[in-house]
């Protein structure tokens, strides 16, 4: 199957500073990412959806300005949380399609911890 | 909005039974439906994934039926194994464009040898 990576796989970093996370889809080019979240024990909650070239579209509740997702090639999408504090602290997982209804393969995810 | 709800949270059967995991949705205009397994600290592996104009697909031991209009699915685990424990997550597309899938809380299984 397609693989997809992500970069770094954990990360822990100060309150106020900002982060970013790469996900990278390795053998297929993917015309749509998508980035999720998740609390321990919880489901996957979905952030944002972003297709190449285009600004992402943000879930309800999700802030776009604190979150900005960039999608600037076929393979590439970063996600960078800004001032991050301590409740962001979670696992943040995205996902990669040739197309919207083509089957999605995940990244391993990335742990992100803010002291 | 799309519900998903999945039936047990949790489940803990030794080594060799076979499996039955519920997973039900709210909206049955969906394009298709996924399976999931996810590791303890991982991320998700897709199991299998149908079509909303099949009834099942089958993968190893692995078996996923659909029935769109009563919103269900279910995952057949056969002759579980210790290595099959994870999390187990289902997750419809809608019939939109976006290719959103939206995820149920999962079943947490156990297989104990």
């Amino acid at each position: 199957g397609a693989v997809v990576s992500q970069h770094p796989s954990w990360v822990i970093c100060k309150s106020g500073t900002s982060v970013k996370i790469e996900c990278r889809s390795l053998d297929f080019q993917a015309t749509t990412m998508f980035w999720y979240r998740q609390f321990p024990k919880q489901s996957l909650m979905l952030m944002a959806t972003s297709n190449e070239g285009s600004k992402a579209t943000y879930e309800q509740g999700v802030e776009k300005d604190k979150f900005l997702i960039n999608h600037a090639s076929l393979t590439l999408s970063t996600l960078t949380v800004t001032s991050a504090h301590p409740e962001d602290s979670s696992f943040y997982i995205c996902s990669a399609t040739a197309g919207g209804h083509y089957e999605q393969y995940f990244g391993p995810g990335t742990r992100l911890t803010v002291t | 909005k799309q519900e998903v709800t999945q039936i047990p949270a949790a489940l803990s059967v030794p080594e060799g039974e076979n499996l039955v995991l519920n997973c039900s949705f709210t909206d049955s205009a969906i394009y298709n439906l996924q399976w999931f397994r996810q590791d303890p600290g991982k991320g998700l592996t897709s199991l299998l994934l149908i079509q909303s104009s099949q009834r099942e697909q089958t993968s190893g031991r692995l078996n996923a039926s659909l029935d769109k209009s009563s919103g269900r699915s279910t995952l057949y685990i056969a002759a579980s194994q210790p290595g099959d424990s994870a999390t187990y997550l289902c997750a419809p597309r809608g019939s939109s464009n976006t290719g959103k899938l939206i995820f149920g809380q999962g079943t947490t299984l156990q297989v104990k040898p």
